[in-house]
């Protein structure tokens, strides 16, 4: 069946400008997770949604950082202002279980250059 | 906090050596360990993971990984290894009250032909 999918698979934003990241998790699951892969800092935690209940934010790194979860499926992260330190890799990833005992399953990523 | 360390940068190992990746992790709790492999410009893909019961756990493409909770390791391991297996390797971490993984930094696995 189909992954997870994540778009654009690549952008070039500029200083100062705002972009957004789509991610459409596997069909039926519910749980939906938001990480950075970047040289300097590994792969960190941004944000994790779970069905209507409130997203764990703990991970977003500044208050430019936001995200959205429609329908309990499709999800946007947007981050506002870019600076050249958010350039990485934006991984999603979804699982068919909230629980601590399920694997996750990644997107490809999303590469984002702040030039 | 839950912390998850991966020593090596880089393990080199020949084709058809058996070969090892270590992972050592800090929580409170049961662990709930997981490996993950990353191949150029694609996303992160599952291998194995531990919940409970066996030690040895076994998991795709022939790796198998052994947890030790007295030295908190859960080092993973291929009896033969392949040129295609290089890619870099994660280990990671989720616990009671964190569903989210916490990552290693990451080994890059080279097998030589």
């Amino acid at each position: 069946g189909a992954g997870v999918s994540q778009s654009p698979s690549n952008k070039v934003t500029e200083k100062g400008k705002d972009v957004e990241l789509r991610c459409d998790p596997i069909s039926g699951h519910t749980a939906l997770y938001w990480y950075r892969q970047s040289l300097g800092q590994g792969l960190e935690f941004l944000i994790y949604f779970q069905g209507n209940s409130a997203p764990d934010k703990s991970g977003l790194p500044s208050d430019r950082f936001s995200a959205e979860r429609t329908g309990g499926s499709v999800s946007t992260l947007t981050i506002q202002r870019t600076q050249q330190e958010d350039s990485a890799v934006y991984l999603c990833a979804s699982s068919p279980d909230p629980t601590y005992t399920y694997e996750q399953y990644f997107g490809p990523g999303t590469r984002l250059t702040v030039t | 906090a839950q912390s998850v360390a991966q020593p090596e940068d880089q393990v080199n190992v020949a084709e058809g050596n058996p070969l090892t990746v270590k992972c050592t992790y800090s929580v409170s709790g049961n662990p709930y360990l997981f490996w993950y492999v990353q191949y150029p410009n694609r996303g992160l893909q599952f291998l194995l993971k531990y919940i409970t019961g066996d030690n040895l756990v076994k998991g795709s493409y022939g790796f198998e990984a052994e947890f030790n909770k007295s030295q908190t390791s859960f080092h993973l391991k291929k009896p033969s290894a392949l040129v295609s297996d290089s890619a870099l390797y994660f280990c990671a971490l989720s616990g009671t009250g964190r569903r989210a993984l916490t990552f290693g930094s990451g080994t890059r696995l080279q097998v030589q032909p």
